[in-house]
């Protein structure tokens, strides 16, 4: 059974500071989502990484993939209050050679960023 | 502007009603996913579709859920009879099928149905 697991589950941070999320998944796979969903609203696609050694940037975020290691990391750069949310990661379940989307997401990670 | 819309946005009901969820996937998306979105839980997938043909609803309660796609611009989640512990948010999802040039498998989601049974 696929299990995908992140830390930490809450994080507080100050503004201007650096902080890396962590993204396990327990089975193949040859891509990996991120998602960021404020309160009370819906998920918003942050990153679509498709292969090992994928990374992508946008603003003060950057997230990667190592397939090999099964571990996604998105890193949080100079952290301002805007970026406060619940961040998800997701992995597509094996059938269908993981284009079919059916997506198993992370607990998430709460992310609060205090002036 | 394409996105997915789900209606009711809000419901409250009393334990033992029917409750029904709409869904209206991106235009050209193929694949349709259902999911509950809960404190204790989180995200768990309850059922999903291709080309209006269910795929998967092995998360779903059976005996009370039931989930629906009439044509190709509409999914229906349906709960009969509802139960407090049914109360989440319910969101639907809308995915580029394998077989499209523009699949990457990222799914696109709504705003969610966010249903209090009481």
């Amino acid at each position: 059974e696929l299990k995908v697991e992140q830390n930490p589950l809450f994080l507080s941070m100050q503004e201007g500071k650096n902080y890396t999320i962590y993204c396990n998944y327990s089975t193949t796979s040859d891509r990996l989502y991120w998602y960021r969903q404020d309160p009370g609203k819906s998920l918003e696609s942050l990153f679509v990484l498709l292969s090992n050694g994928a990374v992508k940037q946008e603003g003060r975020l950057m997230a990667s993939l190592d397939t090999k290691a099964r571990l996604s990391t998105l890193h949080i750069t100079a952290a301002v209050h805007d970026l406060s949310a619940t961040y998800f990661c997701a992995v597509p379940r094996g059938d269908y050679g993981g284009s079919q989307g059916n997506l198993i997401f992370g607990k998430g990670t709460k992310l609060s960023v205090k002036p | 502007d394409a996105r997915v819309t789900q209606t009711p946005r809000h419901k409250v009901t009393e334990m033992g009603q029917e409750v029904t969820m709409r869904c209206q996937p991106i235009l050209g998306h193929n694949t349709v996913f259902w999911y509950r979105q809960t404190m204790m839980q989180g995200l768990e997938l309850l059922a999903y579709f291709r080309n209006r043909a269910p795929l998967d609803d092995s998360g779903m309660p059976k005996d009370r859920f039931s989930a629906e796609m009439p044509d190709a611009t509409l999914a229906t989640l349906k709960i009969q009879p509802s139960e407090p512990r049914d109360s989440a948010v319910y969101f639907c999802a809308s995915g580029w099928g394998r077989d499209s040039p523009w699949n990457t498998g990222e799914l696109f989601f709504g705003e969610g149905s966010r249903l209090t049974v009481l």
